[in-house]
């Protein structure tokens, strides 16, 4: 498995506090991505992150703000929590931007 | 907008049997196309990953294939087993560096 890891795996956390998940890799990949699941939406994609200090946009980034100060880590911080945020994130990393994605464990993540 | 489809959303089939999974995309311009496996409660394992260029991919008892023209690709799983059972996923890769994925689709392999 490639060395990735989320933290916390589960949250609960109530509307209008800010959160912040963390994903962790050891494989040194340059490319990491932030993903929510959905039932009736599936997997979409947040944020990620190109290289240090380097990120972008993906389909559903409203409410989310994401950083990355070193290449094994990527933060995902939602500013003020909606119930529309409850949702399982995943992360991604890859070695390059067309080559296999690997996925973590995730965060269930709660908002009340 | 890409949009990506599965068919079947759920399939059961005794042990033993060959199965196909079926996955279509809207827009043919896509890099690479990728099959994931999703157990209960767990991430995503990945696959097989095919490139554009590329027809078909195989691992073990796997063989993913993809016709970029038309927009499909198949997942052929030979001699299936309760091991196997999980959701599969297909995604696809399009410029914007964005991952598009299908809805999945839920297997059950009864012994």
């Amino acid at each position: 498995d490639a060395g990735i890891t989320q933290s916390p795996r589960h949250k609960v956390t109530e509307t209008g506090t800010p959160v912040t998940l963390r994903c962790h890799q050891t494989e040194n990949h340059r490319y990491m991505y932030w993903y929510r699941q959905d039932p009736g939406h599936g997997l979409r994609l947040i944020h990620y992150s190109y290289g240090v200090k380097d990120t972008d946009k993906g389909e559903v980034s409203d409410g989310y703000s994401v950083s990355r100060s070193k290449t094994e880590d990527f933060l995902l911080t939602l500013e003020s929590a909606t119930s529309s945020q409850t949702s399982v994130y995943f992360c991604a990393i890859g070695d390059r931007v067309d080559n296999e994605q690997f996925f973590g464990p995730g965060t269930r993540l709660t908002v009340l | 907008k890409q949009e990506v489809t599965q068919i079947p959303a759920a399939l059961s089939v005794p042990e033993g049997e060959n199965l196909v999974l079926n996955c279509s995309f809207t827009d043919s311009a896509i890099y690479n196309l990728q099959w994931f496996r999703q157990d209960p409660g767990k991430g995503l394992t990945s696959l097989l990953l095919i490139q554009s260029s590329q027809r078909e991919q195989t691992s073990g008892r796997l063989n993913a294939s993809l016709d970029k023209s038309s927009g499909r690709s198949t997942l052929y799983i030979a001699a299936s087993q309760p091991g196997d059972s999980a959701t599969y996923l297909c995604a696809v890769l399009n410029a914007g560096n964005m991952l598009t994925f299908g809805g999945g689709t839920r297997l059950m392999v009864k012994p």
